[in-house]
């Protein structure tokens, strides 16, 4: 079975900074994939960033960056030079499998505002 | 076409009635799924669709009930809903194959009473 574990419910930053989300995982399987995804009050979650667990290099997209610990089995979220549309919740989740079909395992979910 | 679209975005319904929630995607993913979220928590997976065939149903009560009519389109049929049933109802899609990622609508915020 897989688990994603966020362990920060909230976090409060100045905008401008740099925010870290931690995300650490659990699986057995030697191939897998890890997700970041945002949720604004307006509901739609929005994809973000991938890492697949044989993927050398951490993933970038724009402002954020994935650190890939394979080791620690953490993939935590980067966001440089945070603003103020960043406050949203944010979700860790990985690939599954349940039945033949692909599903996504999520964590619990952190929180962000951005003070300006 | 990137997008999945999701209509209505707001349902109010009482506990009697029979409505429909739709779902569409152009982006030729055959795999698709509702999710339910209450506030502060992550999406929980209810059903979903691999080619057009439901593949698993999350032991969600009879009274949600799916039908995927094609590959782009998805529905939901609501029926004798309760109060605990209102949620955000997200729809998502995804290549059958590949890293998997989701893509998701913005979802029907359904209040029921």
């Amino acid at each position: 079975a897989q688990k994603i574990t966020q362990t920060q419910p909230g976090m409060f930053v100045q905008e401008k900074e740099a925010v870290t989300l931690d995300c650490t995982y659990d699986t057995s399987d030697q191939s897998y994939g890890l997700f970041w995804y945002k949720q604004p009050s307006s509901g739609e979650m929005i994809f973000l960033i991938y890492q697949g667990s044989y993927d050398e290099q951490n993933a970038t997209e724009g402002r954020y960056s994935l650190n890939f610990q394979k080791a620690r089995k953490s993939a935590n979220l980067v966001i440089s030079a945070s603003q103020l549309g960043d406050s949203a919740m944010y979700f860790c989740a990985m690939r599954g499998r349940i039945q033949g079909a692909q599903k996504l395992v999520f964590g619990q979910g952190t929180r962000l505002t951005i003070n300006p | 076409d990137t997008e999945v679209t999701q209509t209505p975005k707001h349902l109010v319904m009482g506990m009697t009635n029979k409505k429909s929630l739709k779902c569409e995607q152009h982006m030729g993913h055959r795999a698709m799924y509702w999710y339910k979220q209450k506030a502060k928590k992550p999406p929980e997976l209810m059903f979903v669709y691999s080619y057009e065939k439901l593949s698993i149903n999350e032991s969600v009560p009879s009274r949600f009930s799916p039908e995927c009519p094609n590959s782009s389109l998805l529905n939901l049929h609501l029926h004798a809903l309760q109060p605990e049933d209102s949620a955000l109802y997200l729809c998502a899609s995804t290549l059958h194959r590949g890293r998997g990622e989701q893509f998701f609508g913005p979802g029907t915020r359904l209040t029921v009473l």
